[in-house]
């Protein structure tokens, strides 16, 4: 099975701080992961596929880049609405797995 | 737009069994692949099972496999999950999610909650 190691496990940042997530492959998954974004209580959003690609309706202050093992999920001016926990999640074959998640908060 | 919504979580004894459903609506069911993901209360999402569009193939996470079984009526568009076997450790919240076509899970349930509790 693939393995995702997500990092950090939580982060605390301020309003308009840029933030970097990164996720790390077990082995090459080549561009397939995606990242999520769960608000308490509500279920997971897409923010982005395939590596880099934004999910239409997401805001443009959300990227992500990378591919083969390394991969990395930005927010590039952190807003009060961003305080949620973020997945990433790959598709290269089964079972499926996601990264243990990174819980942002506010400083 | 998009819809799922989930039913069938409740309180069961472990050893037991459990039929989970959702329902979907906004798009074309019969063309679309979907998912089974669960989230343990605190913990991060586990995948749990895959169908795909046409119901001719299923797989399954390994802490499910041989227990759980994901099946599809495309006449209803509801999915399913039967959930045989259940251990207090499969104690989650329970999503389905709509595949995009190459594992993306693009819409997601509300969620149903199934605890497994003596």
């Amino acid at each position: 099975d693939i393995q995702m190691t997500q990092s950090p496990s939580s982060l605390s940042a301020s309003v308009g701080d840029r933030v970097t997530i990164t996720c790390q492959a077990s082995q090459d998954i080549s561009k397939y992961l995606n990242w999520y974004q769960q608000k308490p209580g509500k279920a997971p959003k897409l923010l982005i596929y395939d590596a880099s690609n934004l999910e239409t309706g997401v805001p443009s202050r959300f990227s992500g880049g990378g591919s083969g093992t390394d991969f990395t999920f930005t927010i590039s001016s952190l807003q009060p609405e961003d305080i949620a926990t973020y997945y990433c999640q790959h598709y290269d074959g089964f079972p499926i797995t996601f990264g243990r998640g990174t819980r942002l908060e506010i400083k | 737009q998009v819809q799922l919504v989930e039913s069938g979580g409740s309180v069961v004894q472990p050893g037991r069994s459990l039929r989970l459903s959702c329902a979907a609506s906004g798009f074309i069911f019969s063309s679309y692949g979907m998912h089974w993901v669960r989230q343990a209360p605190g913990k991060g999402l586990e995948w749990v099972a895959v169908i795909w569009y046409d119901g001719s193939d299923q797989d399954y996470g390994d802490s499910v496999k041989g227990r759980f079984t994901i099946s599809r009526d495309n006449s209803k568009n509801t999915v399913y999950l039967e959930m045989n076997s259940l251990r207090v450790e499969d104690t989650a919240v329970y999503y389905c999610a709509k595949d995009r076509g190459t594992h993306i899970f693009d819409y997601w349930g509300q969620g149903t909650l199934v605890t497994v509790s003596s």
